[in-house]
C-alpha cells in the first residue's frame, strides 16, 4: 500500500525553528515528487512547494520562497518541511502529498494524514 | 495570473445529484482534478484528467470540463459525501499546481 506518514503535532512559540517529516512507504520514493500544501484553520489548501527525492530537485510557492525550506533524504525515504524563525500566521494543518508518475500526471494522491502546528507565546 | 472560482458552499437532499463548479479562464484547455476533504481528515483525489476516477472511488462521481467551466458531479447523494471539494489545475505560466478556493457540499 502506498502511504505517507507525516510527524506528529507541533507547539512553539514564536521565533523557534521546526521540521516536519513526511514518510513515503509503499513505492519507489526517489521517483516521485512530493509536494506540501498548506491548510490555516477554516480556510482552503495553499500549494507551497515540491521536490523530487531522486536529486532533491526542489520548487517553491512565490508566496512561500524564502520562509520555508524543503528537503528530502532518500535514503530513509522522508521529505521535510522546515522553519527557522516561526510566526504566528505559520499556525496551520501541513500537509504532504505524492504527484502522479508521468511528467504531465499533475495530480496528488495519496496525502499525508497532516501536521498540525500551532505557534503561540 | 490563472484563478479558479468555486461556489462557497452546495447544499442538496439525499438521493439527488450535486454539481460542483470550478470556474476558470478556458478551463477547457486544461486538465482539471478534484479532491474531497471531510472533516478533520486529509484530501482524497476522487477525480483526475477531467473525468477520471481514481480506484476505490464510486461511480457516482464524475467529472466534465468545457469552456470556462469544470463541473464535479455526486449521483444519489448520501449523508457519507458531505465534504469540502477542491478542484486544481496545474498553472503554466508559474509552473505550479493551483487549487480553488473550496465548496462546501451539505447534504440536507
Amino acid at each position: 500500500e502506498v502511504q505517507l506518514v507525516q510527524s506528529g503535532a507541533e507547539v512553539k512559540k514564536p521565533g523557534e525553528s521546526m521540521k516536519i517529516s513526511c514518510k513515503g512507504s509503499g513505492y519507489s520514493f526517489t521517483t516521485y515528487w512530493i509536494g506540501w500544501v498548506r491548510q490555516m484553520p477554516g480556510k482552503g489548501l495553499e500549494w507551497m512547494g515540491i521536490i523530487y527525492p531522486g536529486d532533491s530537485d526542489t520548487r517553491y510557492s512565490p508566496s512561500f520562497q524564502g520562509q520555508v525550506t524543503i528537503s528530502a533524504d532518500k535514503s530513509i525515504s522522508t521529505a521535510y518541511l522546515q522553519w527557522s524563525s516561526l510566526k504566528a500566521s505559520d499556525t496551520a494543518m501541513y500537509y504532504c502529498a505524492r504527484r502522479g508518475s508521468g511528467s504531465h500526471d499533475n495530480w496528488f494522491d495519496p496525502w499525508g494524514q497532516g501536521t498540525l502546528v500551532t505557534v503561540s507565546s | 495570473s490563472y484563478v479558479l472560482t468555486q461556489p462557497p458552499s452546495v447544499s442538496v437532499a439525499p438521493g439527488k445529484t450535486a454539481r460542483i463548479t470550478c470556474g476558470g479562464n478556458n478551463i477547457g484547455n486544461k486538465n482539471v482534478h478534484w479532491y474531497q476533504q471531510k472533516p478533520g481528515q486529509a484530501p482524497v483525489l476522487v477525480i483526475s484528467y477531467d473525468t477520471d476516477r481514481p480506484s476505490g472511488i464510486p461511480e457516482r462521481f464524475s467529472g466534465s470540463n468545457s469552456g470556462n467551466t469544470a463541473t464535479l458531479t455526486i449521483s444519489r447523494v448520501e449523508a457519507g459525501d458531505e465534504a469540502d471539494y477542491y478542484c486544481q489545475v496545474w498553472d503554466s505560466s508559474r509552473d505550479h499546481p493551483l487549487f480553488g478556493g473550496g465548496t462546501k457540499l451539505t447534504v440536507l
